[in-house]
């Protein structure tokens, strides 16, 4: 059975940083991309990030590019999710999902408030 | 940025009878690879979202065959074919073609 579990999310302070982890088992974790997609309180989705197999692709919104670093470990079947520079607009459940989306973790929450 | 268009973004539908969602994207989502990827998801209350829909019209496993997906280019749709009470929730089309891949607003299907 497939499962993702996320966890790092957490309250944290505007101009903070926290790192966002993803638990990947079930399947061969180093043969997907993965990706990373949040959700505002009460909003719609938006797609943060992908990274390809061996990272050798990875791409950002703008709105977090320069402040977000995605990375993957395969030999611990995790995927990351750097956050440094956090705004209040960054608070959301952020969800790790491989490729696109066919399979999601339950998220973990970030609030970024003072 | 592509942009998702669905409507309606409420739709109250009866038990046992059809739903129909509309997405629409501000250009083609036909890839390089041949290949138009433009996917539906269901979210629940308080749950994760839950791919139904892949490439246009092919179910992920698992999904109940009253889901159907159509449509190319621009212009996409989601289809129940018989409501039930599980399939109240928020569904989203996600173009997966064009980065930054981008949601459409979600529709809130609920029972009258």
């Amino acid at each position: 059975e497939v499962q993702l579990v996320e966890s790092g999310g957490g309250l944290v302070q505007p101009g903070g940083s926290l790192r966002l982890s993803c638990a990947a088992s079930g399947f061969t974790f180093s043969t997907y991309w993965m990706g990373w997609v949040r959700q505002a309180p009460g909003k719609g989705l938006e797609w943060v990030a992908y990274i390809k197999i061996d990272g050798s692709d990875i791409n950002y919104v703008d709105s977090v590019k320069g402040r977000f670093t995605i990375s993957r470990d395969d030999a611990k079947n995790s995927l990351y999710l750097q956050m440094n520079s956090l705004r209040a607009e960054d608070t959301a459940i952020y969800y790790c999902a491989r490729a696109r989306g066919v399979y999601w973790g339950q998220g973990t929450l970030v609030t970024v408030s003072s | 940025d592509v942009v998702m268009t669905q409507s309606p973004l409420s739709l109250p539908v009866t038990l046992g009878q059809p739903a129909s969602i509309s997405c629409r994207s501000s250009q083609s989502l036909v890839y390089s690879d041949g290949y138009t990827y433009l996917s539906w998801f269901q979210q629940r209350p308080g749950q994760s979202p839950r791919r139904l829909i892949y490439r246009i019209s092919n179910r992920d496993s698992g999904v109940p065959d009253r889901f159907s997906g159509s449509g190319s280019g621009t212009d996409f749709t989601l289809e129940i074919s018989r409501v039930e009470a599980e399939d109240v929730g928020v569904y989203y089309c996600l173009q997966g073609t064009h980065w930054p891949w981008t949601f459409g607003q979600g529709t809130k299907v609920e029972i009258k």
